[in-house]
């Protein structure tokens, strides 16, 4: 079974905080992405990575940059929280095939008061 | 315009209803397609997975595509609670690896 991990469930940071949001997927895949999931957005994509140390912008960078030291684990980090980055984050991997299967993390519910 | 559009809903029906769950897209290029359910707190999980226009049956679930018409939908057939979730269509062009993603219909099928 493919996984997808996420560090937290539930955080809860300050404006103006470094906040870090670790994503590790154990099935080799080449590609991870980072979402962020609002009610009437749907999913936006803010990230993607098709290799180590590579990345690519989504939809919506701003406030935030990545990282991708192993194969296996994304970062996202936002550098300095502010409350419009209250949301819900999705991390998700998949291979390198259009036709492949992209397999979601459990998600991590972020609060910035 | 967004490149993927979706009722959001909610929808709630009966148990045992038959439920129909439609996306339509601009971008000619998406070639597969896909509909997610995720349940509340949890991520998303592929339901189903279709290349090109047709139909695709998996048990009550069938998904069907019309590229002439841009326009794809899920149906489920006799449906239950256990059904209740948001439904997310997603699609993908030939070449490249971004998902587009519509915003979620979200189902309550009532006992």
């Amino acid at each position: 079974d493919v996984k997808v991990t996420q560090s937290s469930r539930y955080l809860v940071k300050r404006t103006g905080e470094k906040v870090f949001l670790e994503c590790v997927q154990d099935m080799d895949h080449e590609n991870m992405f980072w979402y962020r999931q609002d009610p009437g957005l749907g999913l936006r994509l803010i990230y993607f990575s098709y290799d180590v140390k590579m990345k690519e912008k989504g939809d919506i960078p701003e406030g935030y940059s990545v990282s991708r030291e192993k194969k296996e684990r994304f970062s996202l980090i936002l550098e300095s929280a502010s409350t419009n980055q209250t949301s819900m984050y999705l991390c998700a991997s998949k291979y390198g095939g259009p036709r492949d299967e992209q397999f979601f993390g459990p998600g991590t519910r972020l609060t910035v008061l | 315009q967004k490149e993927v559009e979706q009722d959001p809903g909610p929808l709630s029906v009966p148990e045992g209803a038959i439920v129909s769950l439609n996306c339509t897209y601009s971008n000619s290029a998406f070639q597969y397609f896909m509909w997610y359910r995720q349940y509340s707190r949890k991520g998303p999980e592929l339901l189903m997975y279709t290349y090109s226009s047709g139909n695709k049956e998996d048990g009550r679930f069938t998904a069907q595509v019309d590229k002439s018409s841009k326009y794809i939908s899920l149906f489920i057939r006799d449906s239950q609670p256990s059904d209740s979730a948001t439904y997310l269509c997603a699609m993908i062009p030939n070449t490249g690896n971004q998902f587009y993603f519509g915003t979620g219909t979200s189902l309550t099928v009532i006992p």
